[in-house]
């Protein structure tokens, strides 16, 4: 069974510009949360989507958006992009209840680098 | 409101020793503690996880970890450490009670392991 795929895994964008990173689930997960990775703040939470509806969200500016697909397929953007969002950026999936609802399984991410 | 504290930054071991990384948490409602672990450049694999079944959880590649609710830990331990197991690992709280938080995890700062011949 196919993982968590993330596309790109490797990007250089300069400050001002917008970038979208894409997110395909494992097969049957409906749940698609995203999380930023940053030596000096860890491992951060941006937001979950479920049922193509965004059901939680952290504590990042408005600049940090996401959207998921009928398919769960999800896409996070930033915009106006500044030289503090390089970072990982990870996404994880998972089945949405049950008892396996909280375990996440992580894709490779996309290393963001701002110029 | 969740929190995870690992205790140690770095831990450094020599090959065929014991591994303990420490980690304590704090949430208000019963809480779901994972172990992750993060090879360089990779994504994050789940090690273990504990769910308010059994307080000894075994997980993958020879780690467990002992839910300690008296003490609010979670440390993770290996019987022998191998040059494989060099990497960061990260203590992790999910609170499920009440609500929707699948998704949101809160993650310690990590534990970097380093692994000596």
């Amino acid at each position: 069974k196919a993982g968590v795929t993330q596309t790109p895994r490797y990007l250089i964008k300069t400050r001002g510009q917008q970038v979208t990173l894409s997110c395909s689930p494992i097969s049957g997960h409906r749940s698609v949360s995203w999380y930023q990775q940053t030596p000096g703040q860890g491992l951060q939470f941006l937001f979950e989507y479920f049922s193509e509806t965004q059901r939680n969200k952290g504590n990042f500016p408005g600049r940090f958006s996401g959207r998921q697909f009928s398919n769960s397929r999800s896409e996070m953007n930033v915009s106006t992009l500044e030289l503090g969002d390089s970072a990982l950026y990870l996404c994880a999936s998972s089945v949405a209840r049950g008892s396996g609802a909280n375990v996440l399984t992580f894709g490779a991410g996309s290393r963001l680098t701002v110029l | 409101a969740q929190s995870v504290t690992q205790l140690d930054s770095h831990v450094s071991v020599s090959e065929g020793t014991p591994v303990l990384l420490r980690c304590n948490y704090s949430s208000s409602y019963s809480p779901s503690l994972f172990w992750y672990v993060q090879h360089p450049n990779k994504g994050l694999q789940l090690l273990l996880k504990y769910t308010s079944a059994a307080t000894l959880v075994k997980g993958i590649n020879g780690f467990e970890a002992e839910f300690k609710k008296s003490e609010t830990s979670f440390h993770l331990t290996k019987p022998s450490a191998h040059m494989s197991d060099a990497a960061e690992y990260f203590c992790v709280v999910s609170v499920t009670a009440g609500g929707t938080s699948y998704g949101k995890l809160t993650f310690g700062q990590g534990t970097i392991l380093t692994v000596h011949p």
